[in-house]
Parts: C-alpha cells; sequence; structure tokens
C-alpha cells in the first residue's frame, strides 16, 4: 500500500481562510515528503523530514505554508490565507523513490 | 536547479504495440530517474527507476534506458495491455544529503485501444 493515510481526502474552503492537511505514517519512516499536484501536471516537491527535522523547505511556494511533524511521525501542512491558486492536490510520501505517494488530499479554494 | 521535459504528452497504440515516452533533463548531477503510473483517482505508483551506473532497465515487459552524455531517458512498454492506459510521470533526483527530491515531468497519458 501506500504507506501513509492522508486526511481529509477533500477540502473545500473559502478564499482567505487557513486549512490544514494531514499526513499519518501507517509504520514509521525516518522521511517524509509533501508534493503538491496541480491538475494536469506532474508533482511538485515543497518540502522534506528526516524525523522531526525539516532540512528542505526549498519548494514551499510562499509563507503561508508551513510544515510540521513534531514527533518525526505524523506530519501536517498548513496553508494560511489560502487562496484560488493554491486549489490542488496535495500529497504525501515516505520516501518516492521506493514507493506509493498517497491518495492526496484535494484542495478546492473557492 | 532541474528541469525535466518528458513527450509526447499524449500517447495512443493499439493492443498488443510498444509505446515509448521519452524525458531529458538539464542538471548533470542528476543520478537517480524513476518512472510512475498514475492511474486515475489514485497517487503516482514507482513501477520502474534507473540509477546512473546503468544505461538499462528491464521488468518484463517495462525497460527504462538512460543516456547520460545527451541527458535523456526513455521508458518502453511493450505488448501493451488495455490496463497499461495512464499517466506516466518521469522525475528526475540528485543526491542531496540522503534526500530524494524529485523533480517530474509533465505526464504522459497512455491509451491502448483494444
Amino acid at each position: 500500500g501506500a504507506g501513509v493515510s492522508q486526511s481529509p481526502r477533500y477540502k473545500v474552503t473559502k478564499r482567505g481562510q487557513d486549512v490544514t492537511l494531514r499526513c499519518d505514517p501507517i509504520s514509521s519512516h525516518a522521511t517524509l515528503y509533501w508534493y503538491q499536484q496541480a491538475l494536469g501536471q506532474g508533482p511538485e516537491f515543497l518540502t522534506y523530514f528526516n524525523y522531526e527535522a525539516q532540512p528542505d523547505k526549498s519548494g514551499l511556494p510562499s509563507d503561508r505554508f508551513s510544515a510540521e511533524r513534531p514527533e518525526g511521525s505524523i506530519s501536517t501542512l498548513t496553508i494560511q490565507r489560502t487562496e484560488q491558486r493554491d486549489s490542488a492536490m496535495y500529497r504525501c510520501a515516505l520516501n518516492p523513490a521506493e514507493a506509493f505517494f498517497g491518495q492526496g488530499t484535494r484542495l478546492t479554494v473557492v | 536547479g532541474e528541469n525535466v521535459e518528458q513527450h509526447p504528452s499524449t500517447l495512443s497504440v493499439q493492443e498488443g504495440d510498444s509505446a515509448v515516452i521519452k524525458c531529458t533533463y538539464s542538471d548533470s548531477a542528476s543520478n537517480y530517474f524513476p518512472w510512475y503510473k498514475q492511474e486515475l483517482g489514485k497517487g503516482p505508483q514507482l513501477i520502474i527507476d534507473i540509477r546512473s551506473n546503468v544505461g538499462e532497465k528491464k521488468d518484463q515487459r517495462i525497460a527504462v534506458t538512460l543516456n547520460k552524455t545527451a541527458k535523456h531517458f526513455s521508458l518502453h512498454i511493450t505488448e501493451t495491455q488495455p490496463e497499461d492506459s495512464a499517466v506516466y510521470f518521469c522525475a528526475a533526483a540528485r543526491p542531496q544529503g540522503g534526500s530524494e527530491k524529485l523533480v517530474f515531468g509533465k505526464g504522459t497519458k497512455l491509451t491502448v485501444n483494444p
């Protein structure tokens, strides 16, 4: 399987609202990655964690985006003051090089 | 940074024919090249990958070739079947402190007609 469980599966929010997406690893794993996939596009790297450390957040589009993994397991991705261009599928993966991506959270900003 | 170009964007073949999808990359330091298959409503699934110390890798009906000099790599699917219909993504990554920060192509929608 994907190795991760993401919630919610679908989220519709009004522009300007904050949203938090969750990625819950099924088994423990050092790394956890977040990707954004716009409709008809390939996934784009957002950030990744090595346990609770976040060595690379270069893909976060703006300072409205932040991610946490405080205990090195569950991770959350928060988008503040959402904009319509944030509408996309957000996927996490423990190690994209080995396995599946999660089914993702489809975020729609209206 | 890395830039990955993928083509064609759509590909339609008859069942039993071969399909070839090509990608180019820009960063000569990239050394890992996976391919993903994404079916409708699902996340991308790794189907085959190649590292820069080999030129070709095969797994049953799928194969990937890599030309490091020309900075391109290709996915070959032989004896295509309708269940091969999906969007395929190539990606490239360079060694980066233990992480696999993948840069993806824009995808190829493959349709296999019965």
